[in-house]
């Protein structure tokens, strides 16, 4: 299987920069996506890597270094209603992109 | 494009009645919907994988008699949780495959929130 690993919780303030580890099995490698989860709700798509070095798209950015199996997803100028849950996701491995599994999910505390 | 639509949105059923959950590809075809199940705090699991016109693939360690997927049509799959128990409430999601940008994608709906009593 696929194991995925992203801390559990992380407080940040309104306006700082926040980074979001995950670490995942690198064996049958085929892509690493991020999701937003709001609380009750299903997950929205925010980014998709499957090449080394770092894709900006807006307030967020995601990182991915395949020798080292890592990424990173880092959100700029937080807002409060940044506050949910990150979850990193991969397909299984050898099983082209779906279905992903996905990571336990870091909830994403944004203070003032 | 690519929206999914879960219905419904919010259940709550008394201990040992059935409940059915739909999934629906709005505006394309998916022959191949996943579903998955999370529990408050946890992340999404995935159950089984359902293939249109085609028996659907449980994932190890859930029961395919309790949790029966019929994938009829491209554009709909059910999930039918069978004398359900206060243990399966829970949030259920369901996502459909298309293809997006030269690679399969996987898009969700906006899930279920099952209630046992």
């Amino acid at each position: 299987g696929q194991n995925i690993d992203q801390p559990t919780e992380m407080t940040a303030t309104e306006g700082a920069i926040v980074q979001i580890n995950c670490t995942y099995q690198t064996s049958g490698f085929n892509g690493l996506f991020w999701y937003q989860q709001h609380a009750g709700e299903a997950p929205t798509f925010l980014s998709y890597n499957v090449l080394d070095g770092l894709e900006e798209k807006g307030r967020f950015s995601s990182f991915l270094s395949r020798s080292k199996g890592y990424s990173y997803l880092l959100l700029k100028e937080l807002q409060m209603k940044d506050s949910a849950s990150y979850l990193c996701a991969a397909p299984r491995p050898h099983s082209g992109n779906t279905p992903l599994v996905f990571g336990k999910g870091t909830r994403l505390s944004v203070i003032a | 494009g690519a929206v999914v639509s879960q219905h419904p949105s919010r259940v709550i059923c008394k201990s040992g009645t059935s409940v059915k959950i739909e999934c629906r590809s709005l505006d394309f075809q998916a022959t191949t919907m996943f579903w998955y199940r999370q529990f408050p705090k946890q992340s999404l699991m995935l159950m089984a994988t359902s293939n249109e016109g085609s028996k659907a693939t449980y994932e190890q360690g859930v029961e395919k008699d309790k949790f029966l997927i019929n994938h009829a049509s491209l554009t709909l799959s059910t999930l039918t949780v069978t004398s359900a128990h206060p243990e399966d409430s829970s949030f259920y999601i369901c996502s459909a495959q298309a293809l997006a940008g030269g690679r399969d994608e996987q898009f969700f709906g906006p899930g279920t929130r099952l209630t046992v009593l």
